[in-house]
């Protein structure tokens, strides 16, 4: 099993609609997490921080859940900008720091 | 502040040859990544440095990867010698106080082996 694994996508979705993409994680000790969003042929760039409490961000929202060691994207009102590969990012630092990126979902948004 | 930057955007060289890629992180930034990118494997992160020091190089496919970091401003990841599985897009990102703040990535470099 990956330590970070990513729902495989793509998601192909009209504007306006809500998607949701999840990302499940196994080391229970990982601290902080982030999602990020690349563009083709792009770098990552930060989307938003993913804290306990959940947080929201204009149309976009993001959750931990430390029980079931996943977080979560959801995107409202999708804009043909938000056409692009999302990727999670899974921190510990317990026992000498480690960052893991998941693969990433693709998320198409048609007109 | 200009970002992160790296050189060569991009580079073609033919296998066995010594490849050198460089970085300068944001200025004030005390972490650098290097990671590299392919469809097979997506990013992986295969050094951390944090205040020029390297603190976790397990990420380093073998003997034939190298990364410094001789000051705060530079770094440089070289391949010698290079082998075609090694093409891939390789991203420099830097942070301040560490990973559990954002990291910046540079635009990355494009790495086509023959």
């Amino acid at each position: 099993r990956k330590e970070v694994e990513q729902d495989p996508g793509p998601f192909n979705v009209p504007e306006g609609a809500t998607v949701a993409f999840n990302c499940t994680y196994s080391n229970s000790a990982s601290q902080s997490f982030f999602w990020y969003r690349q563009d083709c042929r792009k770098e990552p760039k930060l989307l938003m921080s993913v804290y306990s409490s959940g947080n929201e961000d204009g149309r976009f929202t993001a959750q931990l859940n430390r029980a079931s060691q996943y977080i979560s994207l959801l995107i409202r009102d999708s804009k043909l900008s938000d056409s692009a590969t999302y990727l999670c990012v899974v921190n510990t630092l317990t026992g000498g720091f480690k960052t893991i990126f998941g693969a990433g979902t693709r998320l198409f948004v048609k007109a | 502040d200009a970002g992160v930057i790296q050189s060569p955007r991009h580079e073609v060289t033919e296998m066995g040859q010594e490849v050198t890629l460089r970085c300068k992180p944001i200025s004030g930034h005390n972490s650098l990544f290097w990671y590299r990118q392919t469809m097979m494997r997506g990013l992986e992160l295969l050094i951390y440095f944090n205040n020029n020091v390297p603190i976790d190089d397990s990420g380093m496919p073998e003997d034939r990867f190298s990364a410094k970091m001789p000051n705060a401003s530079f770094s440089t990841l070289k391949i010698q010698p290079s082998e075609p599985r090694d093409s891939a897009v390789y991203f420099c990102a830097s942070s301040f106080k560490g990973a559990s703040n954002e990291q910046f990535f540079g635009p990355g470099t494009r790495l086509t082996v023959l």
